[in-house]
Order: structure tokens, then C-alpha cells, then sequence
């Protein structure tokens, strides 16, 4: 079983649209999780930690569901600069410590 | 201003030899990780650095690869003898929430 999986995409979706992706983890006993953008060819940027109360930042809303073993990302009025890969990454238990952990990535196009 | 810096941006060097990618934070952070990501692939963990020692480190980090902070500020990986399946972005980070270099390209022919 893949540790960290998403759905790849692409999810094509016009200006102004709400998108969300979701991200499931192998391990229950994983800790802190995050999100991350990545431009073609480029770092991955921190977008928001995952609480377990969900977080907001401006369009951009993060849930956790412990029980279910997955996260999610929610995207409202999408802008074409929204375009990219979005990772999400989980801190997974491994003997005693953790492992960042990414998923493959989802990818999103926001067009006019 | 990036919080941390990577050189080479690129580098190509044929199999069998050894290659040092370098990482230089801004400020003066003791946590470090490096990633690699194949072209296409997702981002793979390789080793974390606490205080000048590794903490954790993948099974990709075999004994081909070994990291160092040589001077107490640059922090380096090295990949004695690389093969072509080296290939990828390397990414030095700081802190496990990971402000992320720009990564250097290793090419390997």
C-alpha cells in the first residue's frame, strides 16, 4: 500500500472556481501534516500545516480526519496563479521517529 | 531572499564520480534535511542533520552517500562514485516544515 496517496490529476477548472484534493496516509501513527505548491522545476513551497482543528488561510482551507486517514485542501475563487502541483506531505512514524513522507503531487490548472 | 542557498544550480558529471552539493543557510539553524526528486517523481527523503550528527536517514541514503557541515555553516552532501539512476533535483531544507533551497540538478552521463 502506497504511503501517501492523491490523485494526480490534472483537475482543470476555470477562474473563480472551488477546488479541493484530498490526500490519504498508510499509518495512523503518523504526526504533522502539511501542504506544500510546487511550480514546474521548482522547490516545493509550504502552503499550510494540517490541524486537527482544519485551518484556514485566506482561500485556502486544510481539514484532518484522524479516523478516516486523510486530508484534504480546499481552494475557493480559484486565480491563475493557483496553477501548479500541490504535494501533500505527512510526518510518518518510522522506528521510534518520524519521516516526511510526500505524495506524488496533484496537479491544477486554473484557466481564464 | 531565499532562506537557504544550494550550489551548483546545476551540475553534470559522468557516472562513477563523486559529486559534493553544497547548502548554505541564512540564519543559524542546527535541523536539516536533504530530498531528492527524480524528474516525474515524487519527493523522496533522504537524511536529516541534528547538530552535526544524522538523526534519520531513508533507504535511498545508502553508503554512497554521506553529509557533513564541514565549516559549522555550509552543509554538504556528497555521493562518492554516482550512477546514472542519481539523476534528479537535490533539495537541502531547514526545519522539518522545510523552507526549501532551490535545489541543484545533477545530471549524471
Amino acid at each position: 500500500r502506497k504511503e501517501v496517496e492523491q490523485d494526480p490529476g490534472p483537475f482543470n477548472v476555470p477562474e473563480g472556481a472551488t477546488v479541493a484534493f484530498n490526500c490519504t496516509y498508510s499509518n495512523s501513527a503518523s504526526q504533522s501534516f502539511f501542504w506544500y505548491r510546487q511550480d514546474c522545476r521548482k522547490e516545493p513551497k509550504l502552503l499550510m500545516s494540517v490541524y486537527s482543528s482544519g485551518n484556514e488561510d485566506g482561500r485556502f482551507t486544510a481539514q484532518l480526519n484522524r479516523a478516516s486517514q486523510y486530508i484534504s485542501l480546499l481552494i475557493r475563487d480559484s486565480k491563475l496563479s493557483d496553477s501548479a502541483t500541490y504535494l501533500c506531505v505527512v510526518n510518518m512514524a518510522s522506528g521510534g521517529s518520524y519521516i516526511p513522507t510526500f505524495g506524488r503531487g496533484t496537479s491544477l490548472i486554473v484557466h481564464p | 531572499e531565499p532562506e537557504v542557498t544550494q550550489t551548483p544550480s546545476h551540475q553534470v558529471t559522468q557516472m562513477g564520480q563523486e559529486v559534493i552539493l553544497r547548502c548554505v543557510p541564512i540564519s543559524n539553524h542546527l535541523y536539516f534535511y536533504w530530498y531528492r526528486q527524480i524528474l516525474g517523481q515524487k519527493v523522496e527523503f533522504l537524511v536529516s542533520f541534528y547538530n552535526n550528527e544524522i538523526s534519520e536517514k531513508s533507504e535511498i541514503f545508502d553508503d554512497q552517500f554521506s553529509v557533513e557541515r564541514p565549516d559549522g555553516s555550509n552543509f554538504t552532501l556528497k555521493i562518492r562514485s554516482t550512477k546514472l539512476e542519481d539523476s534528479a533535483m537535490y533539495f537541502c531544507a531547514r526545519t522539518n516544515e522545510a523552507f526549501f533551497g532551490q535545489g541543484t540538478r545533477l545530471t549524471v552521463v
